[in-house]
């Protein structure tokens, strides 16, 4: 167990939707990344945030949007949803920001139909 | 892009010791060498990192050459349960932001 909570863990849509994926991270980690896992394109950074923040920016779509909350939970939220959006979606975090291991939990698993 | 180059796939006898390569040619002073590795489609999982210096802990070892242009994860007695895909990242140590870029990584089998 990582420590890292991801709800739900599976998640059935329909095209057009909108979702939110929630994530807790580790007692005491002030940063949160967000991962997309689909077949074809393998592990792909999202979004990072830190204490709040937004950090770090990589391929994520305009459709989806993040946020950290005071309490340091994450949230993803994914609109419009088209059926290339299923994927594993992987949140993980870390002590700091800087080149610290980071803990991924067990993923969402979005299937949109 | 990936900065790292791993081989597709390995196959290691149970028992034995599990070597796998990373080549990471155009690394720079400041980045370390990242392991992670991903059990089927559970959450990746921290095994090492280092700079220079080769590093030891509880699961593996990690031998990076002198010039850092390349290095080895190795699994001392690789048992059934360490089948899986092992990422080799190279990520920079910049202030408060660092993003983990994954390749296609090393499919391990441990064959009994």
């Amino acid at each position: 167990d990582s420590g890292v909570t991801q709800t739900p863990k599976h998640l059935i849509t329909a095209t057009g939707q909108r979702v939110t994926l929630r994530c807790s991270p580790r007692s005491g980690d002030l940063s949160v990344y967000w991962y997309q896992q689909s077949l074809d394109q393998g592990l792909q950074f999202l979004i990072q945030y830190y204490n709040g923040e937004e950090r770090a920016k990589g391929n994520i779509l305009e459709r989806f949007s993040a946020q950290q909350f005071p309490d340091l939970h994450s949230e993803l939220n994914l609109s419009s949803l088209e059926l290339g959006d299923s994927a594993l979606y992987f949140c993980a975090s870390s002590e700091d920001g800087g080149s610290t291991e980071a803990f991924f939990g067990q993923g969402t698993r979005l299937t949109v139909v | 892009d990936a900065k790292t180059t791993q081989p597709t796939s390995m196959d290691c006898a149970e028992g034995r010791a599990a070597n796998l390569p990373c080549n990471h040619s155009t690394i720079s002073g400041n980045e370390y060498v990242y392991w992670y590795r991903q059990i089927h489609s559970q959450g990746p999982q921290y095994i090492i990192h280092g700079l220079k210096n080769n590093e030891t802990n509880e699961m593996a070892s990690l031998i990076i050459t002198e010039d850092r242009k390349s290095s080895t994860l190795i699994l001392p007695h690789a048992t059934l349960r360490d089948t899986a895909v092992y990422y080799c990242i190279v990520e920079g140590s910049g202030a408060g932001s660092y993003q983990l870029t994954f390749g296609k990584g090393t499919k391990l089998s441990v064959i009994p």
